[in-house]
């Protein structure tokens, strides 16, 4: 199994730009989250979904958004992006929300908005 | 609102032990998670607690009061390998990870 992964692991942006981040899960996971880490601060969440078809705002939309067409696929999207955006995007999938069952990450996409 | 206190940055020596602490408010609780973190990598899962009490795994051991609204962390037998960063994570009435900013580990030979 693969896991998480994401596409790509790096970009460079000029501001104003659009770009999609692709996330993919093989492991049958129903909950999906996207996350981006500045440094120095926490794992802040953009966006997740409870399952195929099903998207919800985190605490940090804003600027994002998300399409969740397949249950194995999440992908994130940057309609205008901004400096701002600058970060280090992960993606995550666990197979229910509470109890035991932690969040799996993928490697990571490092954007970079001039 | 919803906070997560962990000290930024501690320093400890090969072999040794040490003690992360983590101090959390938040709305709700469905348990508490530690996920280490290396340079440049995606955080991986080391423990859950949900009851008061010690979980042990190996070198790594969990501790949670939630009366207290505190849980930490402990080390044995560092390795250099253990130099990363540690995330505390409580998990909140919505069952969504409130994430602590993570406490840098540097182990000294």
């Amino acid at each position: 199994n693969a896991g998480v992964t994401q596409t790509p692991k790096f970009r460079v942006l000029k501001t104003g730009q659009s770009m999609t981040l692709l996330c993919a899960q093989d492991m049958n996971h129903e909950y999906m989250y996207w996350y981006r880490q500045d440094p120095g601060m926490g794992l802040r969440l953009i966006h997740y979904s409870v399952g195929e078809g099903t998207t919800a705002k985190g605490e940090f939309p804003d600027g994002y958004n998300v399409s969740r067409l397949k249950k194995q696929n999440f992908l994130l999207g940057l309609e205008s992006a901004a400096p701002s955006q600058t970060s280090v995007y992960f993606c995550a999938s666990s197979p229910l929300a509470g109890g035991p069952d932690t969040q799996y990450f993928g490697p990571g996409t490092r954007l970079t908005v001039l | 609102g919803q906070n997560i206190d962990q000290p930024t940055e501690m320093t400890a020596t090969e072999g040794a032990i040490v003690q992360i602490n983590c101090t959390y408010q938040t709305s709700g609780f469905n348990g508490l998670f530690w996920y280490q973190q290396h340079a440049g990598e995606a955080p991986t899962f080391l423990s859950y607690n949900v009851l008061d009490g010690l979980e042990e795994k190996g070198r790594f051991s969990s501790f949670l009061s939630r009366s207290k609204g505190y849980s930490y962390l402990l080390l044995k037998e560092l390795q250099m390998k253990d130099s990363a960063s540690y995330l505390c994570a409580p998990m909140d009435s919505n069952y969504q990870l409130i994430w602590g900013a993570g406490t840098k580990l540097i182990i000294k030979p």
